[in-house]
């Protein structure tokens, strides 16, 4: 069962402007994963923040979590048309498997 | 390097009919193995996963089979598609090193 939900389901902004998109789950996590797909296309893994951890960098990507609240923000900086895509969270727990969310679609207009 | 390879691309079937679709691995071993399904503007449904040769998970009833024939291969199957069957069906194997999932280029399966 889908457990992650992405909010907004979609995201219009202009290039340079700064993106921030979120993330709910619902049961305990090892780990949150985010992922970008681009149009017809498999998934890239971006990003991963651990349990333990509240924020993590990569880039221009900002992931914070809040176990407390069970959700997770993904921030992009200085957005590019080029970062157009749609974007998932996964959480992971302890068995190898990662329940993904419905998915943010940015659309980064030139 | 390790690669994944995950084909056709795309595929109409009528109703009824069997489907195969095949995804293999390079470069690593034993690897754990995904089949997901997208829905259109949906997010990612777990179909079946697979810890080794033979070993087979499935995570939701439906009109479809995997099989792991060989370590790095992986076979969705249907006997008889359904119109419900279409969608963006994904394949993905997990890195061990680093927890996280690597993913086909996808099949856009359309059942008419």
């Amino acid at each position: 069962s889908q457990q992650g939900e992405e909010d907004p389901q979609a995201l219009s902004i202009q290039e340079g402007e700064n993106a921030t998109m979120n993330c709910s789950y619902k049961t305990s996590i090892n780990n949150l994963q985010w992922y970008r797909q681009n149009s017809g296309r498999g998934l890239v893994h971006l990003i991963l923040i651990r349990s333990n951890e509240r924020e993590k960098h990569s880039g221009r990507l900002r992931v914070t979590l809040d176990t407390s609240k069970k959700s997770s923000s993904l921030l992009i900086t200085a957005s590019r048309a080029a970062d157009t895509a749609s974007y998932f969270c996964a959480s992971g727990g302890s068995n190898y498997k990662l329940t993904f969310g419905k998915g943010t679609l940015l659309t980064v207009n030139p | 390097s390790q690669t994944i390879h995950q084909w056709p691309a795309t595929l109409v079937q009528p109703v009824g009919s069997p489907l195969s679709l095949e995804c293999t691995v390079e470069g690593t071993s034993n690897p754990n193995l995904y089949w997901y399904r997208q829905a259109a503007g949906r997010g990612l449904q777990l179909l079946f996963y697979s810890v080794g040769i033979g070993q087979i998970s499935s995570e939701v009833p439906q009109n479809l089979s995997a099989s792991r024939p060989q370590d790095r291969q992986f076979i969705l199957s249907s006997k008889k598609l359904l119109l419900s069957d279409s969608g963006f069906y994904l394949c993905a194997w997990w890195g061990q090193a680093n927890e996280k999932l690597f993913f086909g280029s996808g099949t856009q399966l359309s059942v008419l």
